[in-house]
């Protein structure tokens, strides 16, 4: 089945730690997205990467970081920066960012809680 | 310009009812429209998309209708059913666009 994995589903985190969300797709999509998604609220754009080894701050990128080193798999970490950090992870692809083929697609998600 | 504004924030409809939620932009440059489904602690799922060359998209139950000089559109969900209950999520993107920008979600609670 083609389609966008994340694990883990769940992930707690102690303050000061760094912990790294996973995201592989196997759509042969170019495009992939993070965002962050907090209790009844919408969808903040984290980062995005248009194609392998380039990626681009979203509208919320303080506090995280990614790679992009293959095209199937696109993982997120949180650092010790980001005060914030609780929340509902979203991975994306699509065909591609821009054009008439950005129909993005999302991975079931990893909720990420700091004990 | 690049903020798509969606209302209601939250809606109750009976089952068998009409469900209408709207979105409005700014950005003429838009020229794709989706509309994704949100069941809780899952991903959204993509419902139906309209591109601006079409004035209304039916898939089943939804339909979007989309009014270009309003830079308005909005998905309706004809005989709405309990498991329609999930939150709803219009965005907009498109040519020249790197991401898509969503509105802020609009819940929806479908009373049996």
């Amino acid at each position: 089945d083609g389609g966008i994995t994340q694990s883990p589903k769940y992930l707690f985190r102690k303050e000061g730690q760094n912990v790294t969300l996973s995201c592989e797709q196997n759509l042969n999509h170019d495009a992939m997205y993070w965002y962050r998604q907090d209790p009844g609220q919408g969808l903040r754009l984290i980062y995005y990467s248009q194609i392998v080894n380039d990626f681009q701050k979203g509208d919320i990128a303080e506090g995280y970081s990614v790679s992009r080193e293959k095209k199937e798999s696109f993982p997120l970490t949180v650092t010790s920066a980001q005060k914030n950090p609780t929340a509902f992870y979203l991975c994306a692809s699509s065909r591609t960012t821009s054009g008439r083929y950005n129909e993005q697609f999302f991975g079931p998600g990893t909720r990420l809680t700091v004990l | 310009q690049q903020q798509v504004k969606q209302s209601p924030q939250s809606l109750i409809v009976q089952k068998g009812g009409i469900s209408i939620i709207n979105c409005a932009y700014e950005n003429t440059a838009f020229d794709y429209f989706p509309w994704y489904q949100q069941f809780p602690g899952k991903g959204p799922a993509l419902l139906i998309a309209i591109r601006p060359d079409v004035s209304e998209k039916k898939e089943g139950r939804f339909t979007i209708s989309f009014n270009k000089s309003a830079k308005q559109f909005s998905l309706h969900i004809m005989d709405s059913q309990p498991g329609d209950s999930a939150t709803y999520f219009c965005a907009a993107g498109g040519t020249g666009f790197q991401k898509l920008v969503f509105g802020t979600g609009t819940r929806l609670l479908v009373s049996p």
